[in-house]
């Protein structure tokens, strides 16, 4: 089975601090998702990466930034924190498997809920 | 914005009956669909997908329907059941390179 890890279900963080939110894959996934859940508004694409070094912007990418130095492994970044980012932060991951092209069926982790105060 | 919506932001049924959670979308070079279940506290899970070759594909107690002529995408559980109380995601992929584009969601609370 895929499994998407996020490095934590819940984090309280302050405003201005730097915030880095962790995402791990391990089904040699080239693509790597993140999006944010607000009630109300759906998943929200952050920014997204089809290869190792590659970013591009979502749909909402202020206020946020994003490293891929492996394939595995996808973090987001809040460069300074603001309440208007307490959200549930959601990963994903896709590539080619039997069945599916790469950028459909997407696994998601079980998220990380961030509190910013 | 989005071109993916939904009919319904919530919609309650009888444990046993069936279910319908509807959801539109606005381009017709989508070409790939899919429905997520989220359970509280949980990320979104896969539960059936469809491309726009097709009509209509079959799952465990699923059903998903694909109306090309209206851009209208259904969800269909037969004999709910009080574990598929969830929100209810529908997702499409355009052509080219763009990740999935996801709607707002319905919320399905099963009634014992």
């Amino acid at each position: 089975d895929v499994k998407v890890t996020q490095s934590s279900r819940y984090l309280v963080k302050r405003t201005g601090e730097k915030v880095f939110l962790e995402c791990v894959q391990d089904m040699d996934h080239e693509n790597m998702f993140w999006y944010r859940q607000d009630p109300g508004l759906g998943l929200r694409l952050i920014y997204f990466s089809y290869d190792v070094k590659m970013k591009e912007k979502g749909d909402i990418p202020e206020g946020y930034s994003v490293s891929r130095e492996k394939k595995e492994r996808f973090s987001l970044i809040l460069e300074s924190a603001s309440t208007n980012q307490t959200s549930m932060y959601l990963c994903a991951s896709s590539g080619e498997q039997a069945g599916w092209s790469a950028r459909e069926k997407a696994f998601f982790g079980q998220g990380t809920r961030l509190t910013v105060v | 914005g989005e071109s993916v919506g939904l009919h319904l932001p919530t919609l309650s049924v009888q444990e046993g009956d069936n279910s319908i959670i509807n959801c539109a979308y606005s381009n017709s070079a989508s070409d790939y669909f899919i429905w997520y279940k989220q359970e509280s506290g949980k990320g979104p899970q896969f539960i059936i997908d469809i491309r726009s070759n097709m009509d209509k594909r079959q799952g465990q107690r699923v059903t998903v329907l694909l109306n090309k002529t209206v851009k209208h995408l259904s969800l269909q559980i037969a004999a709910t059941q009080p574990g598929d109380s969830a929100v209810y995601f529908c997702a499409e992929l355009l052509s080219g390179n763009t990740p999935l584009v996801f709607g707002k969601g319905t919320r399905l609370s099963v009634i014992a």
